[in-house]
């Protein structure tokens, strides 16, 4: 079983819709919640970083984290067709002061339809 | 442009020749990291430089691979005696306590080995 688990995808959907992303993880150390954006032959732009167990909005976008089930979450609101990309949960344990080693998964992609 | 950069963009090269890529972190960034990532998979931790130290390794890293950071600001990647099974977008990214410890990538240089 592989440490971060995301349904690679692809998820179509038609413009203004929400969209709903997860991820699932095993190792209970993890503290450090993020999601990142990947175009096409890009580096991951990070999105959202939440500590810990709860909510995070900004703009469109929301995270969830659920420490207890070991479960995160990325809603998109009124989703544009510029919002198609590869999207990357990445997590961390907190270790020698800095939370650096970025465990990711497999990215979703997503593709919104005018 | 303040980001992360990195250099070439693209390489192409035989198997057994060797490579060397660049990155060059965002000014003041004291921590800088080695992401290699194929296609279909989620970013995978390489290695990771505090300053001018090499503080970790990942067991990805063979010992055909090297990484230098000297004088803590840029660093190198360098692959010797390549093979067919290292052709995959290496990414770099950078980081530093006043910015959150949130993680920079650049927009990688994809390697292909023919």
């Amino acid at each position: 079983q592989k440490e971060v688990e995301q349904d690679p995808g692809p998820l179509s959907v038609p413009e203004g819709a929400i969209v709903s992303l997860n991820c699932t993880y095993s190792n209970s150390a993890f503290q450090y919640f993020m999601w990142y954006r990947q175009y096409s032959r890009k580096g991951p732009e990070l999105l959202m970083y939440t500590y810990s167990s709860g909510n995070k909005e900004d703009g469109r976008f929301t995270a969830q984290v659920d420490k207890s089930s070991k479960y995160i979450s990325l809603f998109i609101r009124d989703s544009q067709p510029s919002d198609s990309a590869t999207y990357l949960c990445a997590m961390s344990a907190k270790s020698g002061g800095s939370n650096y080693k970025l465990t990711f998964g497999k990215g979703t992609l997503l593709t919104v339809n005018p | 442009d303040t980001g992360v950069s990195q250099n070439p963009r693209h390489k192409i090269t035989k198997r057994g020749q060797n490579v060397t890529f660049r990155c060059d972190p965002i000014s003041e960034h004291n921590r800088l990291y080695w992401y290699r990532q194929t296609l279909g998979q989620g970013p995978e931790f390489l290695t990771y430089f505090q300053n001018e130290a090499q503080l970790e390794k990942s067991r990805l890293l063979s010992d055909r691979f090297s990484a230098e950071r000297p004088k803590g600001s840029f660093s190198t990647l360098e692959i010797q005696r390549t093979e067919q099974g290292d052709s995959a977008m290496y990414l770099c990214a950078s980081s530093s306590r006043t910015a959150g410890e949130k993680l920079f990538f650049g927009s990688g240089t994809q390697l292909s080995v023919l």
